[in-house]
């Protein structure tokens, strides 16, 4: 069965620089979720979307944002790059309604020298 | 925002049982009670949800207490390959969907 793909997979970025981290979920999918996780830390909620709406949003940094496009995949742009960036992303799906589980991505490894 | 406590760690012996308690005194009505587990750098993995009754799958059980301000997770019988953080979510009508602070479960051979 088709999983949720997060690309890339790894990513490398110097300070002040930008990156974009890409979710594709399970089809027929329509509510997508970021999370970040800081090495020994739990996932941090970021922001979700439901139906290409931003459904809520978290402890996401003014210098991020992210969207999701009309094929329900979602984008998670980084700017202004910071040390403290460094850190899993993952990308999570659901489908319609909020009594499901959610499947997780495989994550996108975000390093900022 | 996160709405559940959990022991920071817990230990188990193989082929055990293991129980993983959940507090979540403000849970709502229409609060479900999600549990998932996260190996060392993978995403977390689905395992079990309920909202009232108790709940069996392959992987656990779901004991909720009657009046659901707790819950307990089982893993009838702990494997090396069970080892790993343990979270238990409560996901609401928006959709809200908080990690908190899982019990990190270690097994031994």
């Amino acid at each position: 069965a088709a999983g949720v793909i997060q690309s890339p997979r790894h990513l490398i970025k110097e300070k002040r620089e930008t990156a974009t981290l890409k979710c594709y979920p399970i089809p027929r999918h329509d509510t997508v979720y970021w999370y970040q996780q800081g090495p020994g830390q739990d996932p941090q909620f970021l922001i979700s979307f439901y139906e290409k709406m931003q459904s809520d949003k978290g402890s996401i940094p003014d210098r991020f944002s992210a969207q999701q496009f009309s094929d329900y995949h979602s984008e998670l742009n980084m700017s202004s790059l910071e040390l403290g960036d460094s850190a899993l992303y993952f990308c999570a799906s659901s489908p319609q309604g909020y009594n499901g589980e959610l499947f997780f991505g495989e994550g996108s490894r975000l390093t900022v020298l | 925002d996160a709405k559940t406590t959990q022991p920071n760690s817990m230990e188990s012996n193989e082929e055990e049982p293991v129980h993983l308690p959940c507090n979540h005194s403000t849970i709502s009505g229409t609060d479900y009670i999600h549990w998932y587990r996260q190996l060392p750098s993978q995403g977390p993995e689905y395992v079990i949800h309920g909202l009232t009754s108790n709940v069996n799958n392959r992987m656990a059980s779901l004991a909720i207490a009657e009046d659901r301000k707790s819950s307990t997770l089982i893993l009838h019988r702990a494997t090396l390959r069970d080892a790993a953080v343990y979270y238990c979510i409560l996901r609401d009508t928006f959709n809200k969907f908080y990690f908190g602070s899982g019990t990190k479960l270690n097994v031994k051979p």
